[in-house]
């Protein structure tokens, strides 16, 4: 099976504060995907790679970075964290497109 | 746990029914369709996913029905469970091809009373 997995379930940060959400992969997908999950907005998508070192931006870029060094990991970075951005995120990854995207847990990040 | 369900239109049956849950996409050159689904506190869950050169596919106890006419795609659950509540989400892969992305709907909650 896939195995998505998460640096943290949970975690609170200051305003101002950067912070790094880790994401990994065991099946060696070429594609991942950082995403914010906010009621009634649904999914949105903040950045996607597509293969090492490559980066997109999504529909909802500002604010953040990301990181892709290797091909099993993919770094989210909040450069100055703002409590707007307190949130549910979700990574996922997938063999190509075309192809099902596997999810994460998510981490529920505060911003206090 | 998380409440992804706050304002999103939800359908209510009773274990042992049929559920159908609907998703209208808006992209008529979408060719690849997925439902998802999210129990609380979780990511989302692949179910089923379809193509454009199909109008059905069955999975277990699941079918996603898909009508390119009126860019509409359907989930039918079969012998509804208490363990099937979740909220369902539609997605449709949109961009050019090489790297694409999926643009998901706002979700469907599914409730089912014992």
């Amino acid at each position: 099976d896939v195995k998505v997995t998460q640096s943290s379930r949970y975690l609170v940060k200051r305003t101002g504060e950067k912070v790094f959400l880790e994401c990994v992969q065991d099946m060696d997908h070429e594609n991942m995907f950082w995403y914010r999950q906010d009621p009634g907005l649904g999914l949105r998508l903040i950045y996607f790679s597509y293969d090492v070192k490559m980066k997109e931006k999504g529909d909802i870029p500002e604010g953040y970075s990301v990181s892709r060094e290797k091909k099993e990991r993919f770094s989210l970075i909040l450069e100055s964290a703002s409590t707007n951005q307190t949130s549910m995120y979700l990574c996922a990854s997938s063999v190509g497109p075309f192809y099902e995207q596997y999810f994460g847990p998510g981490t529920r990040l505060t911003v206090t | 746990g998380e409440s992804v369900g706050l304002h999103l239109p939800t359908l209510s049956v009773q274990e042992g029914d049929n559920s159908i849950i609907n998703c209208a996409y808006s992209n008529s050159a979408s060719d690849y369709f997925i439902w998802y689904k999210q129990e609380s506190g979780k990511g989302p869950q692949f179910i089923i996913d379809i193509r454009s050169n199909m109008d059905k596919r069955q999975g277990q106890r699941v079918t996603v029905l898909l009508n390119k006419t009126v860019k509409h795609l359907s989930l039918q659950i079969a012998a509804t469970q208490p363990g099937d509540s979740a909220v369902y989400f539609c997605a449709e892969n949109i961009g050019p091809k090489g790297y694409s992305t999926l643009t998901f709907g706002k979700g469907t909650m599914l409730l089912v009373s014992p």
